[in-house]
C-alpha cells in the first residue's frame, strides 16, 4: 500500500492561530481524506480533497474553517483557521487509488489549542 | 447518513482466547466492510475488508462474516496475543458514496498475558 506522511506530526497552538497540516503520497491516488478524531473517539470525515477543484465537504464542516488544497495527485494540505480549544483532535489524512479501492491513513497530525 | 453500531466499546480477554467484535448497519446499499486496528499514536491501519460478494474472509489469525440479511459484519480474532491490544474500529462504504467510509465508535481490545 502507499506511504503517506503527514506534517507535523503534533503541535501546540495558540488560540484564534491558524496551522496548516500537509499529506504527502509516495504514489498517484485519485481519492484523498481529511478526517478529524476527537479526543478518545471515532473518525469523523471533514471533506474530500479533490484535485483541480474545491474540496467537498460533510456536514458540519466548512471551508471557511478548514481550507483544503490538492495541487496535484500525491499532495493534499488542510488548513485549521482561528482556532479554539475545541478543535483539539488528531487530524488524519487517508487514500485510496480509486473510490472502489480499500483506503489507507496516515499517522495523523496531533494538534492541542491552548 | 449511515449508522454503524459497534459492540463492545471494551474487551478483555486473555492471551489465547478468540475475540469477536459485531457491527451492525441498517442500509442495504453498504457494499464494502473493513476493520481497523489502531495502536496508541499511530493512525488506523487496515487489517481486513470484505465485499458484499463475499460471507467470509480469513487471514492467518484474523477473520471476517458478514451477514448481509441480517445487515451485521463481525471480526473474529484467534489465539490473541498482547500485541492484538489496540482499539479496532468498523467501518462501511455505501456502492454511490465515492470513496467515503463511515466509521463505528471503537472497540478498545485489551488483551491480558
Amino acid at each position: 500500500s502507499a506511504v503517506i506522511s503527514q506534517k507535523p506530526s503534533r503541535d501546540i497552538c495558540q488560540r484564534g492561530t491558524s496551522l496548516t497540516i500537509q499529506c504527502q503520497v509516495d504514489s498517484q491516488v485519485t481519492m484523498m481524506f481529511w478526517y478529524r478524531q476527537q479526543p478518545g473517539q471515532s473518525l469523523t470525515l471533514i471533506a474530500t480533497a479533490n484535485q483541480g477543484s474545491e474540496a467537498t465537504y460533510e456536514s458540519g464542516f466548512v471551508i471557511d474553517k478548514f481550507p483544503i488544497s490538492r495541487p496535484n495527485l500525491t499532495f493534499s494540505t488542510l488548513t485549521v483557521s482561528n482556532m479554539s480549544p475545541e478543535d483539539s483532535s488528531i487530524y488524519l489524512c487517508s487514500v485510496s487509488g480509486t473510490e472502489n479501492q480499500p483506503q489507507h491513513f496516515g499517522d495523523g497530525t496531533r494538534l492541542s489549542i491552548l | 447518513g449511515e449508522n454503524v453500531e459497534q459492540h463492545p466499546s471494551t474487551l478483555s480477554v486473555q492471551e489465547g482466547d478468540s475475540a469477536v467484535i459485531k457491527c451492525t448497519y441498517s442500509d442495504s446499499a453498504s457494499n464494502y466492510f473493513p476493520w481497523y486496528k489502531q495502536e496508541l499514536g499511530k493512525g488506523p491501519q487496515l487489517i481486513i475488508d470484505i465485499r458484499s460478494n463475499v460471507g467470509e474472509k480469513k487471514d492467518q489469525r484474523i477473520a471476517v462474516t458478514l451477514n448481509k440479511t441480517a445487515k451485521h459484519f463481525s471480526l473474529h480474532i484467534t489465539e490473541t496475543q498482547p500485541e492484538d491490544s489496540a482499539v479496532y474500529f468498523c467501518a462501511l462504504r455505501r456502492i454511490d458514496s465515492w470513496g467515503k467510509l463511515q466509521f463505528g465508535a471503537g472497540t478498545q481490545v485489551v488483551v491480558t498475558p
